[in-house]
């Protein structure tokens, strides 16, 4: 199956400081997307992604398809952006529309 | 207001008394799917379903069952709950499948789910 790597593991800001977050992949994909999961549990979408460049707000994501990679960008980060940063890939010849998570990127913002 | 709503949010019980997660989404979507959360492990799909009565197993399907027998439901159920169950689980839904490849998923809020 598709394989997902994200770094760093973990990263400790200073709030108000910018971020980027990254995600490598092994093979085409139908779709990626980004998730924050906050300290409730909680997965909230923030990007689909799977080429391009998006923007919300403080938040802006980059995937290059072709060299396999998305990356999220934090800026003028908050301590309520804390939490963690999920890479999700659908593999392309898997027809199952599964998501692929990596392990995630655990954030803590620090006021 | 597009959702997918899980319940109960939280829920503890004893080893062998079955129990079902509900999961119900409001956007139409043809496709739902099920997951889990453990520590070190991320998160692994449990059962899947491409539309009404099609459902299929992802990678840990053991010990559940689910049914799709309307379009915006999608319950979880767990015959006789184990203590490997005890996780967080999560439902998703994504726009028809045929409307390829816009498919991006959509999860609930979260079950928390304890077995003794």
């Amino acid at each position: 199956g598709i394989q997902v790597e994200q770094s760093p593991p973990d990263l400790i800001l200073q709030e108000g400081a910018n971020s980027t977050l990254r995600c490598n992949f092994s093979d085409s994909v139908n779709n990626l997307q980004w998730f924050h999961q906050n300290p409730w549990g909680q997965l909230i979408n923030l990007f689909y992604i799977p080429s391009g460049t998006k923007q919300n707000g403080r938040l802006s994501a980059t995937t290059v398809a072709t060299e396999r990679y998305s990356l999220l960008y934090i800026s003028s980060s908050q301590t309520t952006d804390s939490g963690v940063y999920f890479c999700a890939l659908e593999d392309s010849g898997a027809g199952s529309y599964q998501l692929t998570f990596g392990k995630g990127t655990k954030l803590s913002v620090i006021p | 207001e597009a959702q997918v709503t899980q319940n109960p949010r939280y829920l503890i019980t004893v080893t062998g008394k079955k129990l079902t997660v509900t999961c119900s989404q409001n956007m139409n979507h043809e496709y739902m799917s099920w997951y889990r959360q453990d520590p070190g492990l991320g998160l692994r799909q449990i059962y899947y379903s491409m539309n009404v009565e099609v459902t299929d197993k992802g990678d840990v399907p053991e010990g559940y069952k689910v049914s799709r027998k309307e379009k915006r439901n999608f319950p979880l159920i767990l015959e006789s709950p184990s203590p490997n169950q005890t996780s967080l689980y999560f439902c998703a839904s994504s726009a028809t499948v045929t409307v390829y490849p816009y498919n991006e998923q959509f999860f609930g809020p979260g079950t928390r789910l304890t077995v003794l």
